[in-house]
Formats: C-alpha cells, sequence, structure tokens
C-alpha cells in the first residue's frame, strides 16, 4: 500500500522559532499533499491543499505567513511553521493523494510543542 | 453550508455489533471515507464508498444511501483494540475531504 512518512514525529522548540516539518510519499507520486491539524479530543481540521509546483491554498483562519507550505517535488512537501507560539502546540498531520486515487493516505504526524 | 454529524461517543461490549451512524450535507458528493484514529496516532483508511449498498471487510461494513445523506459503518466482534474514534468524511463537489468531528467508541470487557 502506499506509504506516506513524516519527520520529525516529534518536535520541543521555543516560542519565537520556526520549525519545519516534512513530508513524503515513499512509493507513489502526490500531485496533492493535504496539511491537518488536530487539537486534542476534536476532529481534523484541513489548513491547507498544495498541488506539485503551485501555491498552497489554504483554508479561512490560516495564516499563509505564518504556516508556509512548499510541495516542491511530487515526492515531498514541507510545512514550516514561523515565530511559534504555544497556541501552536498541535497534533501536525499530512495527507497525500495522486491523480488516479481517490484516497488520501495519512503521514503518521507530527507533534509539536512550542514552549 | 457543508456539515457532517456523527454521536460524539459510544460504548459497547466485547465481542457485540455496533454500528456508527453519519448524516451528511455537502455541496455535491464524490464519496464517503471511514477512517479509524487511536489517541495521538493518524487516521487509518477503512472503507469507501460512492454508490448505495453495503461494502463489507471483515468486520467492518460500511453503508450508503446517497439520497438520504446517511452513512454507517458496523462493527462485529468488537475486540478492545477497536477502541478509538471513528471519522466520517465527505469529499464534495471539489474533491475537498469535509470531516465529521469523530465518534470515539469505548470498548468495554
Amino acid at each position: 500500500g502506499a506509504v506516506v512518512s513524516q519527520h520529525p514525529s516529534w518536535v520541543i522548540c521555543k516560542s519565537g522559532t520556526s520549525v519545519k516539518i516534512e513530508c513524503r510519499s515513499l512509493d507513489f507520486q502526490a500531485t496533492t499533499m493535504f496539511w491537518y491539524r488536530q487539537f486534542p479530543k476534536q476532529s481534523l481540521m484541513l489548513m491547507a491543499t498544495s498541488n506539485e509546483g503551485s501555491k498552497a491554498t489554504y483554508e479561512q483562519g490560516v495564516e499563509k505567513d505564518k504556516f508556509l507550505i512548499n510541495h516542491a517535488s511530487l515526492t515531498l512537501s514541507t510545512l514550516t511553521v514561523t515565530s511559534a507560539h504555544p497556541e501552536d502546540s498541535s497534533f501536525y498531520i499530512c495527507s497525500a493523494r495522486d491523480t488516479t486515487e481517490y484516497e488520501q493516505y495519512f503521514g503518521p504526524g507530527t507533534r509539536l510543542t512550542v514552549t | 453550508g457543508q456539515n457532517i454529524d456523527q454521536p460524539t461517543e459510544m460504548t459497547a461490549t466485547e465481542g457485540a455489533i455496533v454500528q456508527i451512524n453519519c448524516t451528511y450535507q455537502t455541496s455535491g458528493f464524490n464519496g464517503l471515507f471511514w477512517y479509524q484514529q487511536h489517541a495521538g496516532e493518524a487516521p487509518t483508511f477503512l472503507s469507501y464508498n460512492v454508490l448505495d449498498g453495503l461494502e463489507e471487510k471483515g468486520r467492518f461494513s460500511s453503508f450508503l444511501s446517497r439520497s438520504k445523506g446517511y452513512s454507517y459503518l458496523l462493527l462485529k466482534e468488537l475486540q478492545m483494540k477497536d477502541s478509538a474514534s471513528y471519522l466520517c468524511a465527505v469529499t464534495d463537489s471539489n474533491y475537498q475531504l469535509i470531516w465529521g468531528a469523530g465518534t470515539k467508541l469505548i470498548i468495554k470487557p
């Protein structure tokens, strides 16, 4: 089956610093990648959708200058949380889909804690 | 607006059967997914329905009625490891996934 990896799996950073999270599709070409955020005991919240080679489409209320998304290749997308604050602490999950599939394949998630 | 409703929490007994319902109102419909999510982990795919009817896969089955905007996930022979959140998600006309809030299923011995 299709495999999506995320790195790092968890990260602790200080307030004001930036953190980069990588999402890779290991055995398929992901034309579209999705970034989600999930707070404890809540459902997934879509942050943005990115297509390879084009700018990401952000959901309403998500600051594009704070959450930088790059989808430079068909197997890699990155999410950079800039000037992180404690309220950015959350579980960030990416998913990937290729043009021939209907299913989104999820990465294992990255737990971010901002102190 | 787009809306997906599912119960917040359900409790069932090990070995029993449980049905988790999901109703949806979306702009267009291109399929309905069920995902399982254990605490602290990413969701894992369970089923996909795009046509009306029942899809069976081992102990899990999923049903869809497009005319009623309704689906259910049926879990048989419940095991303790089935304790998890079950997420219903619908793909709308733009192929965007609209997520329900999830149903937390608690299995008791």
